[in-house]
């Protein structure tokens, strides 16, 4: 079975550039989230998301936003890039919300110049 | 306050030895715990849940005190794979929080 793929595996962006992050979880997984890591912290939860409705958000400004879609794959957008927006984006998806840990995707490095 | 709150170490320990890793969090309305590890350069991948009753996985022991809001992570017999870092991660409200991380080198 395939894990939680994303894509692009590497990206490279100009500031004040807009970015779209996807992700397919596992199948059969309906809740997916997103994480922000840069070097030397964990991850930093962004979005939650279940049955395509946004379960939870962490504390980033509103340049950031997702969605999730029918078939529970998601979208992460971030508008007006800046150049502390570089880091590794984690996907993950789970079961549900609460019970299961979420499995990760090996993530989307985004470079902001 | 940090809602997770990880020692990062790192800790250096001779193959066999005995490690326990500890993590405080802020939030007493927190609803599930658990313990991920991540290899350098590599996703987290989730190592074992964490229940109020404790819980084992062959040399994993973990354990949840939810008085003192504290978890922590007992590795038995370390292997030169274990080296890794371990993240605390708490579920609280549909938010979830990792800790920074601890890292591990098991040495021959």
């Amino acid at each position: 079975d395939a894990g939680v793929t994303q894509s692009p595996t590497h990206l490279i962006k100009t500031r004040g550039q807009h970015v779209t992050l996807r992700c397919s979880p596992i199948s059969g997984h309906k809740s997916v989230s997103w994480y922000q890591q840069v070097l030397g912290q964990g991850p930093q939860f962004i979005f939650q998301y279940y049955e395509k409705e946004e379960r939870g958000r962490g504390n980033f400004p509103d340049r950031f936003s997702a969605r999730q879609f029918p078939n529970y794959s998601s979208e992460l957008n971030v508008n007006a890039l800046l150049l502390g927006d570089s880091a590794l984006y984690l996907c993950a998806s789970s079961l549900d919300t609460l019970n299961y840990g979420y499995t990760f995707g090996s993530g989307t490095r985004l470079t902001v110049v | 306050r940090k809602e997770v709150e990880q020692d990062p170490g790192p800790f250096n320990v001779p193959e066999g030895a005995t490690v326990a890793f500890n993590c405080t969090y802020s939030n007493s309305a927190s609803q599930s715990f658990f313990w991920y590890r991540q290899d350098c350069r590599k996703e987290p991948k989730l190592l074992m849940s964490v229940y109020s009753s404790g819980n084992e996985d062959g040399r994993f022991t973990a354990q949840l005190n939810r008085a003192s809001q504290y978890i922590s992570l007992l590795i038995r017999d370390s292997k030169l794979s274990d080296s890794a870092t371990y993240l605390c991660v708490v579920n609280a409200g549909n938010q979830f929080y990792f800790g920074t991380g601890t890292s591990l080198t098991v040495i021959p």
